[in-house]
């Protein structure tokens, strides 16, 4: 069975940093393009970043480029999202998504229940 | 960035089909694109319901009924998901994506459809 499980949110303060962490199991980790896809209360989906199957390549949206970095760690089935200068509209739900392909540009087959990160004063 | 349109909110009746649409902007064609369908439910995370093409090319999540299926109308140059056979169960938000260009991603803003 396949799980992805994140951790890492807090409440933070505006400038502050953040590492979120997703935990995979039940899958090739390797083998698959993985992502961050955050949800603000009440509203809609945002992607935020995605990394290839063996971390050399990252893509990130437009709201969090230059301030977040996605990362990962075959060897322990982990995905990281570190998250500087951290801004209120940064408050979100964070998920962590397995992509259905190695190289990317497919559905996200698998999601996690999503770690809550509060930028707040 | 292309914005996917979708309407707020949508509603059917039990047994009816539901037809969700995703509408791209004018400047790039949904032939071009999979577009790809997830069901959210309160408190819940996303689930993966299907991808669609073509009628040639397209798949399905895994577990999802067939009454799930996908579509598109290439002169409202939009993107389709139609729910048959709808159950109270089918109450939920939906929301399309699309990979506009390699390593970026675009969710549309998600539908609330609604189970009389």
């Amino acid at each position: 069975e396949v799980q992805l499980v994140e951790s890492g949110g807090v409440v933070v303060q505006p400038g502050g940093s953040l590492r979120l962490s997703c935990a995979a199991s039940g899958f090739t980790f390797d083998d698959y393009t993985m992502h961050w896809v955050r949800q603000a209360p009440g509203k809609g989906l945002e992607w935020v970043s995605l990394v290839n199957w063996d971390g050399s390549r990252t893509y990130y949206a437009d709201s969090v480029k230059g301030r977040f970095t996605i990362s990962r760690d075959n060897s322990k089935n982990s995905l990281f999202l570190q998250m500087n200068s951290l801004r209120t509209e940064d408050t979100a739900l964070y998920y962590c998504a397995k992509d259905l392909l190695r190289y990317g540009g497919s559905s996200f087959d698998y999601w996690g229940q999503g770690t809550l990160v509060t930028v707040s004063s | 960035q292309p914005v996917l349109t979708q309407p707020p909110s949508s509603s059917a009746s039990p047994g009816e089909s539901a037809r969700l649409t995703c509408t791209l902007p004018s400047d790039i064609s949904v032939g071009r694109y999979y577009i790809h369908w997830y069901q959210q439910k309160p408190g819940s995370p996303p689930r993966y319901l299907l991808n669609y093409y073509s009628d040639s090319d397209k798949g399905q999540g895994s577990g999802v009924p067939s009454r799930f299926s996908g579509s598109k109308d290439a002169s409202a140059n939009t993107g389709i998901l139609v729910i048959s056979g709808l159950q109270s169960e089918d109450e939920a938000d939906y929301y399309c994506m699309i990979w506009p260009k390699n390593g970026y991603v675009v969710f549309g803003g998600g539908t609330k459809l609604t189970v009389l």
